[in-house]
């Protein structure tokens, strides 16, 4: 099973701020099958991009998600006050599919 | 969107099944996942079932006590937990995925906490 170790636990930020998140894995994830959600308290996970790089629909582009093989970034450029929230990465690449740990990013 | 059910409490040793209402696209065209999410924890994936197949892949950690069955019928899936203890209390999510075996999951039901206590 890939392991997940997103870092770090907690970001503390003002809006504004760029933020970067990062994730790395035990294993190389193939084909770049990476994906990371947003949630804030009391709602379902959001999906936020897809396939290490691609937004999902109506994300907007302040948000940016890097990275191949076993380190992954999500970037986002100017913190909205909607963005303060939980990400998860997720990988999805042939040996299976884990969640990391999550980042919450808070004021 | 899916539409899950409501909240529910068991007692250990019990059983719970939660439902998932598909709606506005294919119901047969994409899988269903459960995922969970304990208190104040991170999320939890539990297994999938391909809606078009009826073929089922479940977490080395419930496998034996869970299974998933959907009814194309009425678009809905559907999870049920056997031998419950507090380890099960979660929040419960289903979600939508396209690719099989492992995919991303674009749309997620509102979540079914279920309770476990005595």
């Amino acid at each position: 099973e890939i392991v997940l170790t997103q870092s770090p636990g907690t970001l503390s930020l003002s809006p504004g701020e760029r933020a970067t998140l990062s994730c790395r894995a035990s294993q190389g994830v193939g084909s770049s099958s990476f994906a990371w959600y947003q949630q804030k308290p009391g709602q379902a996970p959001r999906l936020l991009m897809y396939d290490a790089s691609s937004r999902a629909t109506g994300i907007p582009d302040r948000f940016t998600g890097r990275g191949s093989g076993t380190d992954f970034t999500l970037t986002i450029s100017r913190l909205e006050p909607e963005d303060f929230a939980v990400y998860y990465c997720q990988q999805y690449g042939s040996s299976g599919l884990t969640f990391g740990g999550g980042t919450k990013v808070e004021f | 969107q899916l539409v899950q059910s409501g909240a529910e409490v068991r007692k250990p040793g019990a059983s719970v099944k939660v439902s998932c209402k598909a709606s506005g696209y294919s119901f047969i065209s994409y899988g269903i996942t459960w995922v969970r999410q304990a208190p104040g924890q991170g999320l939890e994936w539990l297994g999938w079932i391909s809606v078009n197949s009826g073929n089922t892949k479940y977490a080395q950690k419930v496998q034996g006590r869970v299974s998933m069955t959907t009814d194309t019928s009425t678009s809905m899936a559907y999870m049920e937990l056997r031998s419950l203890s507090s380890d099960d209390t979660a929040v419960y999510y289903c979600a939508r995925f396209y690719d099989y075996p492992w995919d991303y999951f674009d749309y997620w039901g509102q979540g079914t906490l279920v309770t476990v206590s005595s």
